[in-house]
């Protein structure tokens, strides 16, 4: 059974730069497509972009002056850094795995509280 | 950007009825469309995928239509299990956008 699990600081200040992990346990990231995906408060879900194995990424043009993914296959695991955040970057940051169809998520974290502030 | 506007934002129901989320795209998806339900303080779980496809392990009384624009969730006789929101999100192109979720509260 394949797992994600977020990890990262969970206090920004603002202008800093957010930087959260995924790791994942029970399967490969050799394969498959990895997200990011970002709920604020009480609001609706935020697709940040994907990774592949192969180091080939998509961001949400939104944020694609800010944001960066990247993919550690010896650790299994694939990272986010936002930069320059503000208090609107204050969300659950969730990553997920791209299954079969890519777009389409099969496996998703817990996800971690980011909270930006001084 | 494809938008994706859902209503109503929120409803409420009893346990037993049938309610209807309805999902609309800015521009065509085929059946690109898949429908999450999320509980507080979890991650979002996939119901139905292209449009009308029941997740394995879902129960039956969840089931998805539509194509192109318009598509509807409907749950069938609700379980106290049901209340929760739901989003719906294409996957047609990038960036992957969701709708703004429905929750769905107990009368």
């Amino acid at each position: 059974q394949v797992q994600l699990q977020e990890s990262g600081p969970g206090l920004v200040k603002p202008s800093e730069t957010l930087s959260l992990t995924c790791t994942v346990s029970g399967g490969s990231i050799s394969a498959n497509y990895w997200t990011w995906i970002r709920q604020p408060p009480g609001k609706g879900l935020e697709w940040i972009g994907y990774v592949h194995y192969s180091g080939t990424t998509n961001y949400n043009p939104s944020l694609k002056s800010r944001v960066s993914i990247s993919v550690d296959t010896s650790r299994n695991q694939f990272s986010l850094k936002l930069r320059s955040v503000t208090a609107a970057d204050t969300a659950v940051y969730y990553c997920a795995r791209d299954g079969d169809t890519v777009g389409l998520f099969d496996y998703w974290g817990q996800g971690t509280v980011v909270t930006v502030c001084s | 950007d494809i938008q994706m506007t859902q209503s109503p934002s929120s409803l409420s129901a009893s346990v037993g009825d049938t309610i209807t989320i309805t999902c609309r795209a800015s521009q065509g998806i085929n059946s690109w469309l898949t429908w999450y339900q999320q509980k507080p303080e979890k991650a979002p779980k996939s119901l139905i995928y292209a449009a009308s496809n029941l997740q394995s392990g879902v129960p039956s009384r969840f089931s998805g239509s539509g194509s192109g624009t318009d598509f509807t969730l409907t749950i069938s006789s609700l379980q106290p299990e049901d209340f929760a929101t739901y989003y719906c999100q294409q996957y047609n192109s990038y960036p992957l956008t969701f709708g703004g979720g429905t929750k769905v509260e107990i009368k």
